[in-house]
């Protein structure tokens, strides 16, 4: 089974609305991080989370980690068509140095 | 401070033909990564490298995928023979040891279209 599982799968929204992704581990988390992809792209780090609780923000982008429900959630708060593009999650789940990644979202948003 | 390269950027092969794949780390970065991102999928590792020894390789497709990394620096991956369900977009990563997972930074990939 998946070891990380991300919600919704794909999201098209209007412009100026907010959205929250989520994403879900099997297994204890020792670092939760979020990228962005563009379509065929590299990804771009965006965020980096490790402490139960732990909240943080660039610019209209947060991310919140729940450690007790090895959960994490990324909200975009009125969204730009500069947001589109893919939203990946990645776990560190060996303490240490390699990171599993979840299936993404593709986000679209609509002028 | 440079980034992690890859080329090609791009490569159309014909099934049960080869291909290869190349990747320049960040200087300085022990760990390296490949990863492959099937469409509308999340990005799987193949193989992990520290220095130029094997960390994990489990999920390496052995029967017709390498790597290696014989200096410690660049690396290559390579499929042979190619089959339809390896078109795919082949990321590169690499990362200091002491930051681990948390320095991670990945190149533009290698976009493989098997036809």
């Amino acid at each position: 089974s998946q070891e990380l599982e991300q919600s919704p799968q794909s999201l098209i929204v209007q412009e100026g609305k907010n959205l929250t992704i989520n994403c879900t581990s099997s297994k204890t988390l020792y670092g939760l991080y979020w990228y962005k992809q563009k379509y065929g792209e590299g990804l771009i780090f965006l965020m980096m989370l490790q402490k139960g609780g732990e909240e943080k923000s660039h610019e209209k982008i947060t991310a919140k980690l729940d450690e007790k429900k090895q959960q994490s959630s990324l909200h975009i708060t009125a969204s730009q068509p500069s947001h589109a593009g893919i939203y990946l999650c990645g776990a560190d789940v060996n303490a240490g140095n390699m990171l599993t990644f979840g299936g993404g979202t593709r986000l679209m948003v609509k002028p | 401070e440079a980034g992690v390269a890859q080329s090609p950027r791009y490569k159309i092969i014909e099934k049960r033909q080869s291909v290869a794949f190349w990747c320049n780390p960040i200087s300085g970065h022990a760990t390296l990564y490949w990863y492959q991102q099937i469409l509308g999928q999340g990005p799987k590792l193949l193989i992990q490298f520290q220095n130029n020894g094997v960390v994990d390789d489990s999920q390496l497709p052995k029967d017709r995928f390498s790597a290696e990394r014989l200096k410690g620096v660049d690396s290559t991956l390579k499929i042979q023979p190619a089959k339809l369900e390896d078109s795919a977009v082949y990321l590169c990563a690499s990362s200091s040891l002491r930051q681990g997972a948390r320095g991670y930074t990945f190149g533009s990939g290698t976009r493989l279209t098997v036809v």
